[in-house]
């Protein structure tokens, strides 16, 4: 089945600086690559998603990267705040013809913390 | 509106007993999923259900058992609870993607429900 390891598992950042996450998959196959914002106590909620027929995407201050050959992709935050404190998850699914299910199989968190 | 609601939020009981969360989603999906998050934070998938079917049964002990009376709701019985149950129980909801090309849809998550184990 498929793996999926991040890192860092913390990591800790000035408000103003930007904050790099990486993941790395082991199945090939899989093609949907969303990642996760969870505040404390608070539900999982997703902040961007990527396929792999694209190599980035961009929403305001967050932009996702992936390597297909290298079977890694990276969460990037600019100018960060103090409200992009959480944990976030990345995670991986693979879907083909036919229903897709959405089985998606999570990172283990990294948790964010933006220093004023 | 909440577009996944699941109750109860906070669940506390003894060891031996028998519990369940129900789950509802307002968003007009096709499948619903019970993850389960420990306390390390890691989430983990249990059980997919499209349109009352079960698709997806992740290698979960049979004490926990899923059921979807229709497609809006999926709730979760766990039979004789043990103290390594204890951990926050993520409902979630997709719209099932049909077709050639077919695309995995965005996961909406509910605010979660944490069993306690005493």
């Amino acid at each position: 089945g498929e793996n999926v390891e991040q890192h860092p598992s913390t990591l800790s950042v000035q408000e103003g600086d930007s904050a790099v996450i990486k993941c790395t998959y082991s199945d090939s196959a899989s093609n949907y690559f969303p990642w996760y914002k969870q505040e404390l106590g608070k539900r999982p909620q997703l902040i961007i998603d990527i396929r792999s027929n694209v190599g980035e995407k961009k929403d305001q201050r967050i932009a996702v990267t992936l390597n297909k050959t290298a079977k890694h992709f990276s969460l990037h935050i600019t100018e960060t705040q103090p409200e992009d404190s959480a944990v976030y998850f990345c995670a991986a699914s693979f879907s083909a013809g036919g229903t897709s299910y959405g089985k998606l199989t999570f990172g283990q968190g990294t948790i964010l913390t933006v220093h004023p | 509106d909440t577009a996944v609601s699941q109750t109860p939020k906070y669940l506390v009981t003894q060891m031996g007993n028998d519990k369940s969360i129900k789950c509802e989603q307002n968003l007009g999906h096709d499948t619903m999923y019970w993850y389960k998050q420990d306390s390390k934070k890691f989430l983990k998938i249990m059980f997919s259900y499209n349109n009352k079917e079960l698709i997806i049964n992740e290698t979960v002990p049979n004490r926990f058992s899923p059921k979807s009376p229709d497609k809006a709701h999926l709730n979760l019985h766990i039979n004789s609870l043990e103290l390594g149950d204890s951990a926050v129980y993520f409902c979630a909801s997709s719209q099932a993607a049909r077709g050639g090309g077919v695309r995995n849809q965005p996961q909406h998550f509910g605010d979660g429900t944490r069993l306690s184990i005493l």
